[in-house]
């Protein structure tokens, strides 16, 4: 069982506000990523980090920006929320160490910005 | 392009009957390839996965062998339940940013 965490599983917030999607990972992984999720289930990668201080921007162009301040926090931030932003948002991350190693991915936040 | 590539759902089967999946990619060398489930409302679980050619990942009665002669990685189960409905993704390693990539999901639903 993956001990990875993310929250609120589930926001509701009007357009224009600032949030925050929480992401924790006590497993002492370095890598990080946020990966959104569209209605028609396909993973967008949106952000990733190989270790503290280290972000970077994914395939997808996002609005949102991320920082990686502790190893295992990797908080993800919306200064001002819109419609168009409205998803499921995936955290996961993945052991230190070369190769292609699985990812480990919380339960995931699913905003609505009304 | 996307390089995983699964085949498109939905897959609407009995309970009971044989489950494939069929998943192919595109890469250079041997990456690591992986099945994840997404049950509704929850994030991706790492089913099975094979590191090298010819391995074969099993786990809950879930199998998928590495064929490096085809390029896939597909995904069977001999007697599916109606709790194995869920949205299954093919993923393999060798992302530019160091991430896995995955194919689009497929969406399984077992009717009783």
């Amino acid at each position: 069982e993956a001990d990875i965490y993310q929250t609120p599983r589930y926001l509701v917030i009007g357009t224009g506000k600032k949030i925050t999607l929480e992401c924790s990972q006590t497993m002492g992984h370095d890598k990080m990523y946020w990966y959104q999720q569209d209605p028609g289930m396909e993973l967008h990668l949106i952000h990733y980090s190989y270790g503290v201080n280290s972000t970077e921007k994914g395939d997808l162009s996002s609005e949102s920006t991320v920082s990686r301040i502790r190893t295992e926090h990797f908080p993800l931030t919306l200064e001002s929320a819109r419609p168009s932003h409205t998803s499921q948002y995936l955290c996961a991350s993945s052991p230190p160490g070369t190769g292609w190693y699985e990812q480990y991915f919380g339960p995931g936040t699913r905003l609505t910005v009304t | 392009g996307n390089s995983v590539t699964q085949m498109e759902g939905p897959v609407t089967l009995s309970e009971e009957a044989f489950l494939t999946i069929n998943c192919t990619y595109t890469a250079t060398g041997y990456p690591s390839l992986f099945w994840y489930v997404q049950y509704p409302g929850e994030g991706l679980q790492l089913l099975l996965k094979a590191t090298k050619a010819d391995d074969k990942g099993s786990n809950k009665g879930f199998e998928a062998t590495y064929r490096k002669e085809t390029t896939s990685f597909h995904l069977e189960k001999g007697s599916v339940q109606v709790s194995d409905s869920a949205v299954y993704f093919c993923a393999r390693g060798g992302g530019s940013q160091g991430n896995l990539i995955f194919g689009k999901g497929t969406k399984l639903s077992v009717k009783p």
